[in-house]
């Protein structure tokens, strides 16, 4: 079974201070990961994914995000906070060839001017 | 990457009634899924809609509560029956294969009172 760890239900940075969202996960088998932001009253967008190859994964928004397998983490980083950041972030995991993810309990992050 | 519309974007409604969430795809997608988030907590999978087949079920989760239905490739509806304020949440529907990532709806808020 999968499962995902976020550490920190909480995060604030200063504009223009680094961006560090913490995700580690659990799967028996290559895990597919996956990180979605939700704005305010919206929807969840795709950050970005790792499914397989390069390990340093680029997205939207200036985000990426390293899977380091030795620690089974996929933790999502941005150099330069922007105030429009502000939202919830969820990490989710999803075993190869499986249907469902599985996500974690979401970080809120909020950026300070 | 699909686009994916919800009716109603929110209702109010009251406990003992029911409600039919709507969700629509604007290409044909094999898998459907439909997702619980309530009040400041994460994602949940409900169950899981492929067009032709029985609504798979998660763990908590039982049909005569939550049916589905998924008459075709771009359309599924979920109906939350007899409503309790515990039923309040977000409900979101996505769309997705097992070689990509998913793509969520805007979600519906639903306020039981």
């Amino acid at each position: 079974a999968q499962s995902v760890t976020q550490l920190g239900s909480h995060v604030s940075v200063s504009e223009g201070a680094l961006v560090l969202l913490r995700c580690n996960y659990s799967s028996s088998v290559p895990p597919y990961l996956f990180w979605y932001v939700q704005y305010p009253n919206q929807g969840l967008q795709l950050l970005l994914k790792y499914t397989t190859g390069a390990t340093l994964v680029k997205g939207i928004n200036g985000f990426e995000a390293e899977f380091k397998k030795s620690e089974t983490s996929f933790h999502l980083t941005k150099p330069s906070a922007h105030m429009s950041d502000a939202a919830e972030y969820f990490c989710a995991v999803r075993a190869e060839g499986a249907q469902k993810l599985v996500f974690g309990q979401g970080t809120r992050l909020t950026i300070n001017p | 990457s699909a686009v994916i519309s919800q009716k109603p974007s929110r209702d109010i409604c009251q406990r003992g009634t029911s409600l039919t969430i709507q969700c629509q795809v604007d290409s044909q997608v094999t898998m459907m899924f439909w997702y619980r988030q309530q009040p400041g907590q994460s994602l949940t999978l409900i169950a899981t809609a492929n067009q032709g087949s029985e609504a798979t079920y998660e763990s908590g989760f039982v049909i005569d509560k939550f049916p589905i239905s998924r008459p075709n490739l771009t359309f599924s509806t979920l109906t939350v029956s007899n409503m309790s304020p515990e039923d309040s949440s977000i409900y979101l529907c996505s769309v997705g294969d097992r070689l990509s990532e998913q793509y969520f709806g805007p979600g519906t808020r639903l306020t039981v009172t």
